[in-house]
């Protein structure tokens, strides 16, 4: 079955910009969560989405937000984006979030910001 | 508070054994995870342990959990050179009703001949 899928994978914006990211997690899983991994932070929880509900979140700004939507697609956004915003952005997907087993990742969005 | 604490750096050799170590603080986790990530890719789960088992193995890998010392291991045996990528520890933490992952920083592994 196809995996976690993360779109793009490669992303340059300006300062002050704002940005959307998405996920298609693996067909039937209704889990998503965000994570950002920076050299200096390592890698960070921003927010889980299931049944198109956020139901956890992260120590991160409001400019950080999300949303799923009913096929379980989820997207993400970062508005005013800042040089600090600059990181891989990972998207994982699961049945429910809280079964046995581990997370599947995407292989992530590559965010620069100039 | 939460928090997952590995070295940063292994050089083995290669058909040597790999053992990373990690240590984490939230005694409430319930699963305790080793993910795998090579240049330019995502995480890969390589496996995961539930909190009341002392070992798993699955093929070359081997998990060891001390949940007294809150201390937990993976061994690769007969390692390879493309076993080189950086190795994550992650807690499964149940914080506000709901699970999320809290990652180690990584280490290194790095296979020579």
């Amino acid at each position: 079955k196809a995996g976690v899928t993360q779109t793009p994978r490669y992303l340059i914006k300006t300062r002050g910009q704002q940005v959307t990211l998405s996920c298609s997690p693996i067909s039937g899983h209704r889990s998503v969560s965000w994570y950002q991994q920076t050299p200096g932070q390592g890698l960070q929880f921003l927010f889980e989405y299931f049944s198109e509900t956020q139901r956890n979140k992260g120590n991160f700004p409001g400019r950080f937000s999300g949303r799923q939507f009913s096929n379980s697609r989820s997207e993400m956004n970062v508005s005013t984006l800042e040089l600090g915003d600059s990181a891989l952005y990972l998207c994982a997907s699961s049945l429910a979030g809280r079964e046995m087993g581990g997370y599947t990742f995407g292989s992530g969005t590559r965010l620069t910001v100039v | 508070g939460e928090d997952v604490e590995q070295s940063l750096f292994l050089s083995v050799r290669e058909g040597d054994s790999s053992v990373i170590n990690c240590t984490y603080t939230d005694s409430s986790s319930t699963y305790l995870y080793w993910y795998k990530q090579e240049p330019g890719a995502g995480l890969q789960l390589l496996t995961y342990i539930f909190s009341n088992m002392d070992m798993k193995q699955d093929q070359r890998l081997t998990v060891l959990l001390n949940k007294k010392d809150k201390h937990l291991s993976l061994r690769i045996a007969d390692t390879q050179t493309g076993d080189s990528a950086i190795y994550f520890c992650a807690e499964r933490s149940f914080s506000g009703g709901y699970n999320k992952l809290i990652f180690g920083a990584g280490t290194r592994l790095a296979v020579h001949p």
